[in-house]
């Protein structure tokens, strides 16, 4: 399973741009990467997930290079109730989404 | 989306006890799996659990310390047996399942963990 690498911590201010980028250099062929959010007291929640080049919903939009070895978790505007801990994750559904945890990014906003 | 409830949401418990933990799953799942999250840490994974077999565990976790139950696609249970203070945690239970979209290997479902403190 890869090993993923994100700043421990970032700070922003209400209305920003943030971008959180993750390294992932011994990524597989196979592994797709996936973003989870996590607030205190509460199970991670999926946010978006891409294999290569952009992916876009209502909530984030990821960039993968070409060669899949990063990828940036882009939050648009964000808000106070953003503030949580990112989880960069890659994997396969071939390997039984045993999916391992690495130390994720607290990302703060400030008003 | 699968919809998980955890009992209990948190409980104190004395050094030497153990505690069930349950995890009841909305919809059928084959694969349920248990995570533990140190006060400030990331997650780590405890153990896989599939119907009908015994749960796969993780580099230092043993079945005698985190007996696992899986008696049905819905349900789960995790047992911390012998509790000590270092077991103070909170134990999460995940499910995997699709996005429904292409392309996209799914995600995963967690409940909202059961936060144990030990004395």
């Amino acid at each position: 399973l890869a090993k993923t690498t994100q700043p421990i911590s970032m700070d922003s201010y209400e209305g920003q741009e943030v971008n959180i980028t993750c390294s992932h250099n011994n990524i597989a062929t196979n592994d797709y990467i996936t973003w989870y959010q996590q607030f205190p007291s509460q199970g991670p929640r999926f946010i978006i997930q891409g294999y290569k080049t952009k992916v876009t919903n209502e909530v984030a939009s990821l960039f993968i290079p070409a060669d899949r070895k990063s990828s940036t978790l882009s939050l648009p505007r964000v808000s106070l109730s953003d503030t949580a801990v990112y989880y960069c994750l890659v994997g396969d559904s071939g390997g039984g989404f045993k999916t391992i945890f690495g130390a994720g990014t607290r990302l703060f906003v400030k008003a | 989306s699968a919809v998980i409830s955890q009992k209990p949401s948190r409980d104190i418990c004395q050094r030497g006890t153990s505690l069930t933990i349950q995890c009841q799953v909305d919809s059928q799942v084959t694969m349920m799996f248990w995570y533990r999250q140190q006060p400030g840490q990331s997650l780590t994974l405890i153990a896989t659990a599939n119907q009908g077999s015994e749960a796969t565990y993780e580099s230092g976790f043993v079945i005698d310390k985190f007996p696992i139950s899986r008696p049905n696609l819905t349900f789960s249970t995790l047992t911390v047996s012998n509790m000590s203070p270092e077991d103070s945690s909170i134990y999460l239970c995940s499910v995997a399942g699709g996005t429904g979209g292409l392309g996209t290997v799914g995600e995963l479902f967690f409940g909202e963990g059961s936060r144990l403190t030990v004395l």
